[in-house]
């Protein structure tokens, strides 16, 4: 149980263009999703925390114009990374979270690989 | 805020030997410990976790030792086999602004040599 999945699992683009990410939860409902990002050999960095049904928050330095969030359903949500540029290539990993499931434990997905070309 | 700090950044074991991996935290607060393991490419996985109210817990090989009044914990694992080979990244929780988040450590790279 609480399976969280991403898709795609790796996508390359132009600079300049936009990339959307799904991360969805298959067997549970969670309240509560997370974005992360990380490069290599370093750890996992917050960029947001998103509710369903109301607007994401954003940790500190993250442009919220650029990477857009939406959190529609209790099994879905998305990141938009706009205008990308080779800077923003990294590998960007979802979690999510429910109280139904196990008190603050966040499960991760199998994260998305993004070059910026 | 919450800032975890994890030790060694690397660890390399000889198959059957035990790794241990130690963080501490800042916040007197935190209350949930996880530790993940990562595989190489792909996301962290759950291993094991540990809440404020108990000082230790045991899966398997695999033990949290949790210790309150000095702000540390550690992950231990027995009888090391090559398949733990991986990043394990030790997290604390952090409350702000109503919402609970987790804070990573910098993560241990451990090699379990056959």
């Amino acid at each position: 149980g609480a399976v969280v999945s991403q898709h795609p699992s790796w996508v390359i683009c132009k600079s300049g263009t936009s990339v959307k990410i799904e991360c969805r939860s298959l067997d549970f409902q969670a309240t509560t999703m997370f974005w992360y990002r990380q490069f290599p050999k370093q750890s996992l960095m917050l960029m947001a925390t998103s509710n369903e049904g109301s607007k994401a928050t954003y940790e500190q330095g993250v442009e919220k114009d650029k990477f857009l969030i939406n959190h529609a359903s209790l099994t879905l949500s998305t990141l938009t990374v706009t205008s990308a540029h080779p800077e923003d290539s990294s590998f960007y990993i979802c979690s999510a979270r429910s109280p139904r499931v196990k008190l603050d434990t966040q499960y991760f997905g199998p994260g998305t690989r993004l070059t910026v070309l | 805020g919450e800032n975890v700090e994890q030790h060694p950044s690397t660890l390399s074991v000889q198959e059957g030997d035990s790794a241990v991996i130690k963080c501490t935290y800042s916040d007197s607060a935190s209350n949930y410990f996880p530790w993940y393991k990562q595989e190489l490419g792909k996301g962290p996985q759950l291993i094991i976790d540990i809440r404020s109210n108990v000082g230790e817990k045991k899966d398997q090989r695999i033990a949290v030792t949790l210790n309150k009044t000095a702000k540390h914990f550690s992950l231990h694992i027995t009888e090391t086999q090559p398949e733990d080979s991986a990043v394990y990244f030790c997290a604390a929780s952090m409350r702000q602004g109503g919402s609970e988040k987790l804070v990573f450590g910098k993560g241990t790279k451990l090699t379990v040599n056959p």
